[in-house]
């Protein structure tokens, strides 16, 4: 168990290019999140996978914005078109199903990928 | 809706000293589960510490004690003994067990700074 893994760690883009971003989650954790970070501020909440099934989506997610975790194991994060205002830190994290209820549960942190969009 | 504050942006702490850093949350859920994580410059979130709404007894791992009050609705983390390494963000978040269970909700963060 190496704990939750992003790649890449930066990505630097033109605005109006497309990026994606992988997140491997510890393995034997069935949700996994993505986070987004701007500077200053602490990470919002952009989407929620149980196993395979994208289960929440904020309304900060725009259409530009697709993820998908298509075998409930790694999931990918693509901004189509991006603009400058998509810089940020993109944090994934995964959790695992307890026997109760979810909500005692802490959320591991992978080190995160640093958008700058020039 | 969840939310959680963070009144202090910025904390000064001598080494050794002990520190408070305050955070004070809001939910109509029952039953919820309060976090710390430590964020380094770095950038990674390290989870420190967890409350449960039921939880009788303030949660200890550590350096790292929750000081919870929930008439008031506020889950202080406490750090004693401070270090330098101890320099870096701080987030207290919260997850409900209602329709929001699934995620965390993250104020916006305390940087503490520890001195000589």
């Amino acid at each position: 168990d190496t704990g939750v893994s992003q790649n890449p760690r930066h990505k630097i883009t033109k605005r109006g290019q497309n990026v994606t971003f992988r997140c491997d989650p510890i393995s034997e954790h069935n949700r996994l999140y993505w986070y987004r970070q701007t500077l200053g501020q602490g990470p919002e909440f952009l989407t929620y996978f149980q196993n395979e099934a994208q289960l929440e989506k904020s309304r900060l997610l725009s259409d530009r914005f697709s993820a998908e975790r298509p075998k409930g194991s790694f999931s990918t994060l693509e901004i189509q078109r991006t603009e400058q205002g998509d810089s940020a830190m993109y944090l994934c994290a995964s959790s695992p199903r307890g026997a109760g209820s979810s909500y005692n549960s802490p959320l591991h942190f992978g080190n995160g990928t640093r958008l700058t969009v020039t | 809706a969840q939310k959680i504050t963070q009144t202090q942006p910025g904390m000064f702490v001598q080494e050794k000293e002990a520190v408070t850093l305050d955070c004070t949350y809001d939910t109509s859920d029952p039953s919820y589960g309060l976090f710390w994580y430590k964020q380094p410059s770095s950038g990674e979130m390290i989870f420190l510490i967890y409350q449960g709404s039921y939880d009788q007894q303030n949660a200890t791992e550590g350096r790292y004690s929750l000081n919870f009050q929930k008439a008031r609705k506020s889950a202080n983390l406490v750090i004693s003994a401070s270090q330098l390494g101890d320099s870096a963000m701080y987030f207290c978040a919260m997850r409900g067990s209602g329709g929001t269970a699934s995620k965390l909700t993250f104020g916006t963060g305390t940087r503490l700074q520890v001195t000589l």
